[in-house]
């Protein structure tokens, strides 16, 4: 099946910038989506590239590069409620594919 | 107003009990999923509905059975628990696949 990786930790201080990697291997999908959930509580949505290049929103960016099977979410002026758990997931056929998961802790 | 309810909140069973979980959504869309979430926090597929149809069954062991009786509700069956059922469960729905909405949650324990 298919496969997403991100890095397991990613550890950032207050007001700094953080880059979650997620490389993947398929061609065949719609999309790439991101999901945010803190410990204890729902995934819930962040962001969504259907096309290459960067989407914007408020503090949090996405970036998909289908070429080079790669895709990036940008956490701008971090702060302490960012510390949460982060999902790439890939939008294919009727369902999504969730990426392994990366562990953001924000620090004072 | 809760957009994506489930109930129970947590669910503590024995081995080979039957259970069941319900989820409800008042967003009025059309697909509605479980995904199993396990200890590692590793969130996978389980089932698809789209307007009270099955569209994807993600290989889960018979003794899963979701049952929708309408576009709003999508409930979990589980037969014969076993330990590795262990998870937390969620439902969501969407009307665009890229952009799902999670209920809660369900944490079941299975001793």
């Amino acid at each position: 099946g298919q496969s997403l990786e991100q890095p397991s930790e990613v550890t950032a201080v207050e007001g700094a910038i953080v880059q979650i990697n997620c490389t993947y291997q398929t061609s065949g999908f719609y999309g790439l989506s991101w999901y945010q959930q803190h410990d204890g509580g729902a995934p819930t949505f962040l962001s969504y590239n259907a096309l290459d290049g960067l989407e914007e929103t408020g503090r949090f960016s996405s970036f998909l590069s289908r070429s080079d099977s790669y895709g990036y979410l940008l956490l701008q002026e971090l702060q302490m409620k960012d510390s949460a758990s982060y999902f790439c997931a890939l939008c294919e056929d009727d369902k999504l594919i969730f990426g392994t998961g990366t562990r953001l802790q924000v620090f004072p | 107003d809760t957009a994506v309810s489930q109930t129970p909140k947590y669910l503590v069973t024995q081995m080979g009990n039957d259970k069941s979980i319900k989820c409800e959504q008042n967003l009025g869309h059309d697909t509605m999923y479980w995904y199993k979430q396990d200890s590692k926090k590793f969130l996978k597929i389980m089932f698809s509905y789209n307007n009270k149809e099955l569209i994807i069954n993600e290989t889960v062991p018979n003794r899963f059975s979701p049952k929708s009786p309408d576009k709003a509700h999508l409930n979990l069956h589980i037969n014969s628990l076993e330990l590795g059922d262990s998870a937390v469960y969620f439902c969501a729905s969407s009307q665009d696949l890229s952009e799902q909405f999670f209920g809660p949650g369900t944490r079941l324990t299975v001793l």
